[in-house]
């Protein structure tokens, strides 16, 4: 069974930092990754999806990594914003077919104005 | 133009109780899903349908049924509700089951 952590769980930093998010995954057998914000009261926003052949993807000010052999992913947020606070999710997808994601239990980020 | 809605994004009722969630997606994706995320904003997967065919159905209460009368649609009732259901329920959507996954708003239940 797939499992997920995520370190740190909470962060705050001031505005313009570049962060890294970390999240480890037990089963490496995965077909790709997704990162997802959510913001309170709202539901997930897609930021990025990595295929398990991929080492990164990048969007914007986001670059996530893979490294699917370890277990790892990360996403590296630059110049960070006050509109970057959210809720942070990672989830790997294994298992054939429609078998879904599992999440981790995310990151709470706060950016200081 | 909204990708994956639901409907309603409230509900407040009474235990015993029986109620149903709606959802749409007009993004042309052949796979489903419904979300639970409990008290702790943890998330987890409730339910998948594909081409109208259940696919996966982890250790939910048989209380809980989803019904999809047409690829774009899959509704959530429950039954006899509990307070151990008060959360909040997402859908969401993909392409194939290996796709990017999209999902709706949420629908936050409370059961007293």
């Amino acid at each position: 069974k797939q499992e997920v952590t995520q370190i740190p769980a909470a962060l705050s930093v001031p505005e313009g930092e570049n962060l890294v998010l970390n999240c480890s995954f037990t089963d490496s057998a995965i077909y790709n990754l997704q990162w997802f914000r959510q913001d309170p009261g709202k539901g997930l926003t897609s930021l990025l999806l990595i295929q398990s052949s991929q080492r990164e993807q990048t969007s914007g000010r986001l670059n996530a990594s893979l490294d699917k052999s370890s277990g790892r992913s990360t996403l590296y947020i630059a110049a960070s914003q006050p509109g970057d606070s959210a809720t942070y999710l990672c989830a790997p997808h294994s298992g054939g077919g429609a078998d879904g994601l599992t999440f981790g239990k995310g990151t709470h980020l706060i950016i200081q104005p | 133009d909204t990708a994956v809605s639901q409907t309603p994004k409230y509900l407040v009722t009474q235990m015993g109780n029986d109620k149903s969630i709606k959802c749409e997606q007009n993004l042309g994706h052949d796979t489903m899903y419904w979300y639970k995320q409990d008290s702790k904003k943890f998330l987890k997967i409730m339910f998948s349908y594909n081409n109208k065919e259940l696919i996966i159905n982890e250790t939910v209460p048989n209380r809980f049924s989803p019904k999809s009368p047409d690829k774009a649609h899959l509704n959530l009732h429950i039954n006899s509700l509990e307070l151990g259901d008060s959360a909040v329920y997402f859908c969401a959507s993909s392409q194939a089951g290996f796709g990017e996954l999209f999902f709706g708003e949420g629908s936050r239940l409370t059961v007293l």
